[in-house]
């Protein structure tokens, strides 16, 4: 198994709303990110996880909070968010941190609405 | 600073032609890695290539050649007779020894190629 799966493709919530992106690999990665890409612009990075532990948090607001339960999966839970977070999450994974190339996944489009 | 420059915003080529998208990078550090992914309609950005400072060896993978000169900072990739499933955007990005290897993306260019 060569991917990673985010789910849902799409999400459409409102601003009081709570939900949470899913990301997984079963590669045996030990590295996985999270970014943001807005529309025609490149990802900006959000947050790392190396071994399971955070390891970068790109000072993102806190109605984004990360967790990662082991080592295949990675979730993004949304709470508050305002319409400007309106963007593609998409989760990558890399074998560790550094100079390794990722694989990403197919990215949530999210509208906050 | 570290900081790639995709000079190109977009790009748009009939099929069959060739197309160089070109990348321009800055870092003080000796050690850094430079990589290539391609970003459909889809979504998911896909690897392309990894090149380190210290192998200025040119690459070529089927219709993709990559073009790595330390002198001039640049690491430009050249798709020959250029297909419609090569449609997408493309990224050049930087990532370095010093802080925590983060990538540096370029702002992308976008290929499109007519039938």
């Amino acid at each position: 198994d060569t991917e990673v799966t985010q789910t849902p493709k799409h999400l459409v919530m409102g601003m009081t709303n709570k939900k949470s992106l899913k990301c997984e690999q079963h590669m045996g990665h030990r590295a996985m990110y999270w970014y943001k890409q807005k529309a025609k612009k490149p990802p900006e990075l959000m947050f790392v996880y190396s071994y399971e532990k955070l390891s970068i948090n790109e000072s993102v607001p806190s109605r984004f909070s990360p967790e990662c339960p082991n080592s295949s999966l990675l979730n993004l839970h949304l709470h508050a968010l305002q319409p400007e977070d309106s963007a593609l999450y998409l989760c990558a994974s890399s074998q560790g941190e550094g100079w390794e190339s990722y694989t990403f996944g197919s990215g949530t489009r999210l509208t906050v609405v | 600073a570290q900081k790639v420059t995709q000079a190109q915003t977009e790009i748009s080529v009939v099929e069959k032609e060739d197309v160089t998208l070109d990348c321009v990078y800055e870092t003080r550090d000796t050690t850094y890695y430079l990589f290539w992914y391609k970003q459909p309609p889809s979504g998911e950005l896909v690897f392309l290539i990894r090149r380190n400072s210290f192998d200025e060896q040119n690459e070529i993978s089927g219709r993709y050649s990559w073009n790595f000169q330390k002198s001039t900072s640049s690491f430009n990739f050249t798709i020959t007779a250029s297909q419609v499933v090569d449609s997408a955007v493309y990224f050049c990005a930087l990532t370095t020894t010093s802080g925590t290897y983060k990538y540096i993306f370029g702002t992308g260019t976008r290929l499109k190629v007519l039938a």
